[in-house]
């Protein structure tokens, strides 16, 4: 059974760009989640959907943030206008029935200059 | 608000026991997750605490008090791959996770 996988593993990009990441859960998984670690401090819950629904959303940053989730399968998240804070590791985890046990991707490192 | 405490760095020898400590302070609560990360790799679950008492999964056991907003990871028969750092996760309202701080465990042979 293949994990979560997550594209690109690496983006660097100037401020003021736009960047796009992918996340695919692992089949079968309703339950996909995005976290960010930034340099040195804890991970942080961004949002989580139930298929293609938004179930919370109270941690993504502000307004510059858009994930989707078209027809329940992989998830985007899209950063726009990019901030030189937004630089940081992504993560997406995804699981089935429980939240208690998340299975997480490699993350995408994301370095805005 | 809701927030986790976790050592910075716990450093031990291979074979030795190691126990990484949690406290925590949430709004609401329905049980405490611990996580596994090595350098540039992903957050890998390790075990889940819904109940007080202790969850033991082979070489690693997670204990719960609830009354006390206290968890801890423990680790037997360290081995050098142990090296990484380890997560407490409280989950909370809406099934999302708070992770804390994390702590670095280096095992030194």
């Amino acid at each position: 059974e293949a994990g979560v996988t997550q594209f690109p593993s690496h983006s660097v990009i100037e401020k003021g760009q736009t960047v796009t990441l992918r996340c695919d859960p692992i089949s079968g998984h309703d339950n996909l989640y995005w976290y960010r670690r930034v340099m040195g401090k804890e991970i942080k819950f961004l949002l989580h959907f139930v298929k293609e629904s938004k179930q919370d959303e109270s941690g993504m940053p502000n307004n510059r943030f858009l994930a989707e989730r078209t027809g329940g399968t992989y998830s985007t998240l899209k950063v726009q206008p990019a901030e030189l804070e937004d630089s940081g590791v992504y993560f997406c985890a995804s699981s089935q029935d429980s939240p208690n046990e998340q299975f997480f991707g490699p993350g995408t490192r994301l370095t805005v200059l | 608000g809701q927030s986790l405490e976790q050592p910075s760095e716990v450093t031990a020898v291979e074979g030795a026991i190691v126990q990484i400590n949690c406290t925590y302070q949430t709004s609401g609560f329905y049980g405490l997750s611990w996580y596994q990360q090595h350098d540039g790799g992903a957050p890998t679950f390790l075990s889940y605490n819904g109940l007080d008492g202790l969850e033991e999964t082979g070489r690693f056991s997670s204990f719960l008090s609830r009354s006390d907003s206290y968890g801890y990871l423990l680790l037997q028969e360290l081995q050098m791959k142990d090296s990484a750092s380890y997560f407490c996760a409280v989950k909370g309202y809406g099934q999302n996770f708070v992770f804390g701080p994390g702590t670095r465990l280096s095992v030194l042979p």
